[in-house]
């Protein structure tokens, strides 16, 4: 079966940095997605990856490596806006995506 | 980026009864979706159509029917709710950008009584 691992909650504090991991098992790979949903809201979307590496954008980065089926969406900076879920999905062979059910993360002051 | 509206934005309907949810968007993409999440889930497809009156079921249609017969509008219809459809409901085209990412509307609650 296709499965997304992602932890359930993490909680970091403003100004810190903190890394939300996501382990893969797939039929196939098309590229990664991470998405931002904050609460109540719609998801929106963060970053791509569909080769190996680090993909920066100011202050979030994603990390992909395919052949261990890991990425990770490293937040820096934090501020108390990045209090959300960040949901992680797979675009399989046949080109649909895989969810994951999202980490919930809680920013302190 | 997209214009997506859903409406209604939220409902309360009894069980047994029809449920019609509209997605409308003003860009004319090509491939729309309707999904569901759920607590301790990830977002799943219901169904997603590729063109007018080209629709195709995702991993949880059962209880589900699309329509699609306008480029803008894509229609989520429950013939006959269960409590067990109590959910929010998400619309989403996928962008022309090289990732194909996804846009969603802003979401429709569902409550099933």
């Amino acid at each position: 079966g296709q499965n997304i691992d992602q932890p359930t909650e993490m909680t970091a504090t403003e100004g810190a940095i903190v890394q939300i991991n996501c382990t893969y098992q797939t039929s196939g790979f098309n590229g990664l997605f991470w998405y931002q949903q904050h609460a109540g809201e719609a998801p929106t979307f963060l970053s791509y990856n569909v080769l190996d590496g680090l993909e920066e954008k100011g202050r979030f980065s994603s990390f992909l490596s395919r052949s261990k089926g890991y990425s990770y969406l490293l937040l820096k900076e934090l501020q108390m806006k990045d209090s959300a879920s960040y949901l992680c999905a797979v675009k399989d062979s046949n080109y649909q995506l895989i969810w994951g059910a999202g980490t919930k993360l809680i920013i302190k002051p | 980026d997209a214009g997506i509206t859903q409406s209604p934005r939220h409902k309360v309907t009894e069980t047994g009864t029809p449920v019609t949810l509209r997605c409308h968007q003003t860009e004319n993409h090509r491939y729309m979706y309707w999904y569901r999440q759920d607590p301790g889930h990830g977002l799943r497809l219901i169904h997603y159509s590729y063109g007018v009156k080209d629709t195709d079921k995702g991993e949880v249609s059962d209880g589900y029917s699309v329509s699609r017969s306008k480029t803008e509008d894509f229609l989520l219809t429950l013939e006959s709710a269960t409590s067990s459809q109590t959910s929010v409901y998400f619309c989403a085209i996928r962008t022309d950008r090289e990732a194909g990412e996804l846009f969603f509307g802003e979401g429709s609650r569902l409550t099933v009584l």
